[in-house]
């Protein structure tokens, strides 16, 4: 069965440090991938999406993400990071096959330290 | 534009009591989805729709779950009877046409108590 793996659940950063957030995923086929970020009392929100060309992508916020297709992973990075990046990271992968369903990993939560 | 509309933000019922939880998309959305998070976890899909055709709802325990788009607009998602284990967060989202690469919008989610 297809799944979505995030290394962390929970990670503490202080101000300016940088961030970076890991994400395997296990499907063997061309895939689509996406970061999404939920804010404290906000909704599910896309960050960043891959679906193919370049595999360093660049989404909001200064958040990037690279997609190493020999490593089954899309880790999400950010150089550094401000008190508002507190949040839940959640990955996603979605097969480009029918059926086209997402698998989302179980999140990491994310507390920067002011 | 208006985001994806969920209503009730929060629900507190007892077991065995039957519970409702209503969506409207985004308009223009064709495609519909209910996820069901648990604390601690990722969305986990339960139905798609396509407009008013339910395509994948392999997800969906049917024996007391059940959902509904009469009309390829808004939906609604029942639980009858609920269970303790029910208790989670309930998401819906909406995308344009439900193609692979399509980015999700989603609602701010249902919280179901079951005591």
């Amino acid at each position: 069965a297809q799944s979505v793996s995030q290394h962390n659940h929970h990670v503490i950063l202080s101000e300016a440090a940088s961030l970076e957030l890991g994400c395997n995923y296990s499907y063997g086929g061309t895939v689509n991938l996406f970061w999404y970020v939920q804010y404290p009392g906000q909704h599910l929100q896309l960050l960043l999406k891959y679906f193919s060309g370049d595999p360093l992508v660049k989404g909001i916020k200064g958040f990037e993400a690279e997609f190493i297709k020999s490593k089954f992973s899309f880790n999400l990075r950010k150089p550094s990071v401000q008190w508002s990046d507190t949040a839940e990271y959640f990955c996603a992968v979605n097969p480009n096959t029918g059926g086209f369903k997402t698998i989302f990993g179980a999140g990491t939560r994310l507390f920067v330290k002011a | 534009e208006a985001g994806v509309v969920q209503s009730p933000r929060y629900k507190i019922i007892e077991k065995k009591q039957p519970v409702a939880f209503w969506c409207n998309p985004i308009s223009g959305h064709n495609t519909l989805y209910w996820y069901l998070q648990n604390l601690g976890q990722g969305p986990e899909l339960l139905i798609r729709y396509e407009n008013e055709e339910a395509v994948d709802d392999s997800q969906l325990p049917k024996d007391r779950f059940s959902a509904e788009r009469l009309k390829g607009v808004d939906s609604t998602l029942k639980i009858q009877p609920a269970e303790l284990g029910d208790s989670a967060v309930y998401l819906c989202a909406s995308s344009p046409e439900g193609q692979s690469g399509e980015t999700q919008y989603f609602g701010p989610g249902t919280r179901l108590l079951v005591l």
